[in-house]
């Protein structure tokens, strides 16, 4: 059974940072394409930035490009996003996902998701 | 960046009924990458279909995608008690990955 499990969320303060961390298991870590998902209060869900299998490309949105960075230790089973200069907009719970198909079955940044935890909430303090 | 508008915002139906949402793309979507998305709140998103067409894995046959191009729906055929959540759709043809705003299926 897959299971990813986010954390690293909390209370910050604009211009402030964060490292978040998701920690997967029940499938081969590197065979799949990674995402961050957020939702902010009361809205739809945003994409956010994405990873390839092995790490070496990745996607962000215009929103966090330059602030934002993704990653991956696929020894560790583990996904980060590393978020600097943050924003009150940014505040949002941040899912982490699994990609649908592996990445041998996968156009590079074509991405769905079949697998999703249950996110880390960043809010900001005034 | 393609935008995808999900119509109606709020959908109030009784469970047994047959409920259609609407995705509609600003542009059209590479290879039909669409998918759709079930949200009820304190839980996860749940793929229910990808391709615009293809139920992912342990999805009812009464969920069913269709279209092609920019405009696509999600069709619900008898709406059972645990379907009213918020559906999303996601286009992946491009980058950015987009989601359109969502519909609420409601009970009337």
């Amino acid at each position: 059974e897959v299971q990813l499990l986010e954390s690293g969320g909390g209370l910050v303060q604009p211009g402030g940072s964060l490292r978040l961390s998701c920690s997967a298991s029940g499938f081969t870590f590197n065979n799949y394409a990674m995402s961050w998902v957020r939702q902010a209060p009361g809205k739809g869900l945003e994409w956010v930035s994405a990873v390839s299998g092995i790490g070496t490309a990745t996607y962000y949105a215009d929103s966090v490009k330059g602030r934002f960075t993704i990653s991956r230790d696929n020894s560790k089973n583990t996904l980060f996003l590393q978020m600097n200069g943050l924003r009150a907009e940014d505040t949002a719970i941040y899912y982490c996902a699994k990609v649908l198909t592996s990445v041998t079955r996968t156009q590079p940044g074509k991405y769905c998701f079949d697998s999703w935890g249950q996110g880390t909430l960043v809010t900001f303090s005034s | 960046e393609i935008v995808l508008t999900q119509s109606p915002g709020t959908l109030s139906l009784s469970p047994g009924e047959r409920a259609t949402l609407s995705c509609r793309a600003s542009q059209s979507i590479n290879s039909n990458n669409l998918a759709w998305y079930q949200h009820k709140p304190g839980q996860t998103p749940r793929l229910l279909i990808y391709v615009a067409s293809s139920r992912a894995t342990g999805i009812p046959e009464r969920f069913t995608g269709s279209g092609s191009g920019t405009d696509f729906s999600l069709t619900i055929s008898r709406l059972e008690p645990e379907d009213f959540a918020v559906y999303y759709c996601q286009q992946y043809g491009n980058l950015p990955l987009t989601f359109g705003g969502g519909t609420k299926v409601e009970i009337k």
